[in-house]
């Protein structure tokens, strides 16, 4: 592994299903983030971990739920995903709060 | 949520040309930083700014901190068909989260 990955690529799911976005970086940086891209609306923040053990709601983050057990993993889940939850989803980590940002490759997901 | 506003949304340009775009916001901040977006993969770090007035070169690219804070500058010279893509201002204060801009979306047409 190197930087960051994310896992599945894509996927399409339909509305109500629960599904957990995988995010893993080997950087051993601290923090780390989940951004949704929608088309004209830039990168919005869904949730952040300063370190592990801790996390922060960001701009978005109803609908979606994290955890930081390790500093390596950070997942996003979506307990019952609903159609405006179709987006790119990106994970990035940085050494420290407010450091510069390296991101993952991202995952598109769409929900019918 | 506080905003960043980028421009142009999008260029259409012919290689060899040069490229400006700017990002600028209401609040003062700190750090700016310049990300490139190729299809289908994670915005790219290009430069990143932490002093009022700064300018800083990355190859062909050319970023400026504004020297009222609140706003930043990007320049690309000489464009080639690989500059394809979206670029992103973001900004911070202090240790504040980052703020995107909506992106400028450059075509460089042969």
């Amino acid at each position: 592994i190197a930087g960051i990955t994310q896992a599945p690529t894509s996927q399409i799911l339909a509305a109500g299903r629960r599904m957990t976005l995988r995010c893993t970086q080997d950087m051993r940086h601290n923090a780390m983030y989940w951004y949704r891209q929608d088309l004209g609306l830039g990168l919005r923040l869904i949730h952040y971990s300063n370190t592990a053990g801790t996390t922060g709601k960001g701009e978005v983050p109803d609908g979606y739920s994290v955890s930081r057990a390790n500093t390596d993993d950070f997942p996003l889940t979506l307990a019952s995903a609903v159609p405006s939850q179709t987006s790119v989803y990106f994970c990035a980590s940085s050494d420290s709060a407010g450091g510069e940002q390296f991101f993952g490759p991202g995952t598109r997901l769409t929900v019918l | 949520g506080q905003q960043l506003n980028q421009s142009p949304q999008s260029m259409f340009i012919q290689e060899g040309e040069d490229v400006s775009m700017n990002c600028t916001s209401s609040s003062i901040f700190n750090t700016w930083l310049w990300y490139k977006q190729d299809p289908g993969e994670g915005p790219v770090l290009l430069i990143a700014l932490y002093k009022a007035g700064e300018l800083t070169s990355n190859g062909r690219l050319t970023a400026q901190f504004g020297t009222t804070r609140k706003d930043s500058f990007l320049n690309i010279s000489a464009s080639i068909p690989s500059d394809v893509g979206i670029y992103f201002c973001a900004g911070r204060r202090n240790t504040d989260k980052l703020i995107f801009g909506t992106g400028t979306r450059l075509q460089v047409f042969p």
